[in-house]
């Protein structure tokens, strides 16, 4: 399964919305589908599984939405210490693939 | 706290071999699945491979199969990445990583270690 993102970077200003997308070229059963952020330097940190369940210690500005083909990820009031790069992954189907990342950076 | 701590990465010849450790700590090891993700410099994240908690199931993309073996040994704490015949596209760091399953909820990636750099070149 490849999933494709949108937009590849995100410029954006502290305090605004983000809006990622995320689309799978199959049905992701399960919703298995999770969002990861990475900053330089630093492993990936889990941020939503199962397409909208936030993960441990995750501020609730940070939502996911969708079914299917179609995921998204919400960033509210964006903080400093968002901007990064976000990659969607799917985890239920063999092999487990990762979209091409958005880089959110600062406006 | 958890801590995964990969080892063994370095600078190899292509065609070479290595061996890649990540010991854990701080979980049941033995209750996760266990995962290799790779990130080629400057680019984006890419699954390598993962194994049941027993052991008994392994899973690869396909661009490593045949050359990477993946095994893990739960009385130690420790998971292994087996590399052959190693090309110059496996350049990367190498992550190890988790995933919890429960029922038919599923959590990836939900602790990761910091990284330990694998080089192919002549």
């Amino acid at each position: 399964i490849v999933v494709t993102q949108s937009p590849g970077t995100l410029s954006l200003s502290p305090g605004e919305r983000a809006t990622l997308s995320c689309r799978a070229s199959q049905s992701l059963s399960g919703s298995y589908l999770a969002w990861f952020q990475q900053k330089p330097g630093q492993a990936p940190r889990l941020l939503i599984y199962g397409a909208s369940r936030r993960a441990t210690g995750i501020p609730d500005r940070f939502s996911g939405n969708g079914s299917g083909t179609d995921f998204t990820l919400t960033i509210n009031r964006l903080e400093p210490e968002d901007f990064a790069v976000y990659y969607c992954h799917q985890y239920g189907n063999s092999p487990l693939t990762f979209g091409q990342g958005t880089r959110l950076d600062i406006k | 706290e958890v801590q995964l701590v990969e080892s063994g990465g370095a600078l190899v010849q292509p065609g070479g071999s290595l061996r890649l450790s990540c010991a854990a700590s701080g979980l049941t090891f033995s209750a996760y699945w266990m995962n290799w993700v790779r990130q080629a410099p400057g680019k984006g994240l890419e699954w390598v491979a993962n194994i049941k908690q027993d052991g008994s199931e392994e899973y690869y993309v396909d661009s490593v199969k045949g050359r990477f073996t993946i095994s893990r040994d739960n009385g130690k704490n420790v998971l292994y990445l087996q590399m052959n015949n190693l090309r110059v596209e496996d350049t990367a760091v190498y992550y190890c990583a988790t995933t919890t399953i429960f029922g038919l909820t599923m959590i990836p990636g939900e602790h990761w270690g910091q990284g330990t750099l694998v080089t192919v070149s002549s």
